[in-house]
This record gives structure tokens, sequence and C-alpha cells, in this order.
């Protein structure tokens, strides 16, 4: 089966300027999750999605994230405007289920630059 | 969701066995203990799982011990491949378990 797959694998933008990460999940997995990794840190969770649906977003860091998953398929993560501490590598997971019995499959993440 | 404990680095021989220990002490009876693990510059790779019994699968094995408050995944023979960062998580069946704390993890380094 193929894989997770994110797009693009790396991104320079400007700070103030909009991006817009894209994740492809594992066919007929409805358990989507964002993470992201900052400089130095560790890997981080951001939000959860079950098919369409925000199940949990409580690790997004403010209102200039946008998560979306229209459709249940693939999902989209926008950051606007973009600030230099946005900087760092997003990985997105999908799981068949929610719970602990169930592996997370991850992508190879997008690495993102704010100058 | 439990802590874990692991050591911040290893090294290993290549062709020996590669045993990296984690404790969780602090586990309850519905948490698995699962093992990822991140080779540079790509994305978290899941090895295995488990929750009481030791499992073995085509990459590692897991070893948990009796009152499972400490585990031990087994590279059986270390490859230059496998120097990677190595996690090790508990989750529980019951929440989400993509909320897991991946912490610092175990560096380890496989030497020729």
């Amino acid at each position: 089966e193929a894989g997770v797959t994110q797009f693009p694998s790396h991104s320079v933008i400007e700070k103030g300027q909009t991006v817009t990460l894209r994740c492809d999940p594992i066919s007929g997995h409805d358990n989507l999750y964002w993470y992201r990794r900052v400089m130095g840190k560790e890997i981080k969770f951001l939000l959860h999605f079950v098919k369409e649906s925000k199940q949990d977003e409580s690790g997004m860091p403010n209102n200039r994230f946008l998560a979306e998953r229209t459709g249940g398929t693939y999902s989209t993560l926008k950051v606007q405007p973009a600030e230099l501490e946005d900087s760092g590598v997003y990985f997105c997971a999908s799981s068949q289920n929610r719970g602990g019995n169930s592996p997370l499959h991850f992508g190879n993440g997008t690495r993102l630059t704010v100058t | 969701d439990a802590k874990t404990t692991q050591p911040t680095s290893m090294d290993c021989a290549e062709g020996r066995a590669a045993n990296l220990p984690c404790n969780h002490s602090t586990i309850s009876g519905n948490e698995y203990v699962y093992w990822y693990r991140q080779i540079h510059s790509q994305g978290p790779q899941y090895i295995i799982h488990g929750l009481k019994n030791n499992e073995t699968n085509e990459m590692a094995s897991l070893i948990i011990t009796e009152d499972r408050k400490s585990s031990t995944l087994i590279l059986p023979h270390a490859t230059l491949r496998d120097t990677a960062v190595y996690y090790c998580i508990v989750s529980s069946i019951n929440t989400n378990a993509g909320k897991s704390t991946f912490g610092d993890g175990t560096t380890l380094t496989v030497k020729p």
C-alpha cells in the first residue's frame, strides 16, 4: 500500500507570507494527525481528524494555523501569516483506528523555513 | 498516558543485537507500549507494539517485563541502516493514540 505522502518536502517563505502544506494519508485511514518539530525540540501533536471532523486541535499553537480535511481524504495545514518561530518540520500521520492499538504511519514531513 | 524514560544514546556493533531499554513505571493496564524510530530526515517509522506479551515481527522483538514497568526493544542483527533515534511511547486503548508524547528518545549508533 502507498504510504503517507506530504507535499512539499521543503518550503522557504518570508515572514508574513502564507504557506499551505498537504498530507495524503493511507487510503482507508480515517484518522489523520498533524505534528511539528521545531529546532531542538521534541515532536509535538497539533491536531487530529476523524474523517473530515476535527476531533482534537488542542496542540494548534494559535489562530494563524488552519487545518482542513474536506471530504475526509487529504488534509491541508495553512499558516497565515507565517512567523519566524513557525520554522520546523511538519509531520502528518494516519491510522486505521483511534485507540491505542493502532500504529501511526508517518509521512516524511515538510521542512518549513520562515526567513 | 504514562511517561517513559530512555537512555539518551547507545552504541552497537554492526551484526550484534541492539537492546534498547525503556522504563514506563507508571503504565496502566490498558496502555500499549509502542516503539518508533526516526532515521535522519525521514518521518518516524512504526516498529512494533505490545500490551502484555512479548512480540516479534520482521523488524524487531519487544520484551515487556511481567510487571509491565519496563520493556526492551531488540534489533537482533543491527546494521548501519539501523542508526536512528528510537522512541518508546505508551498509548492507552481508550484515548487518542496520536497524542502520545514522543520525548527525546534514544539515539542508537551502529558502528562497523
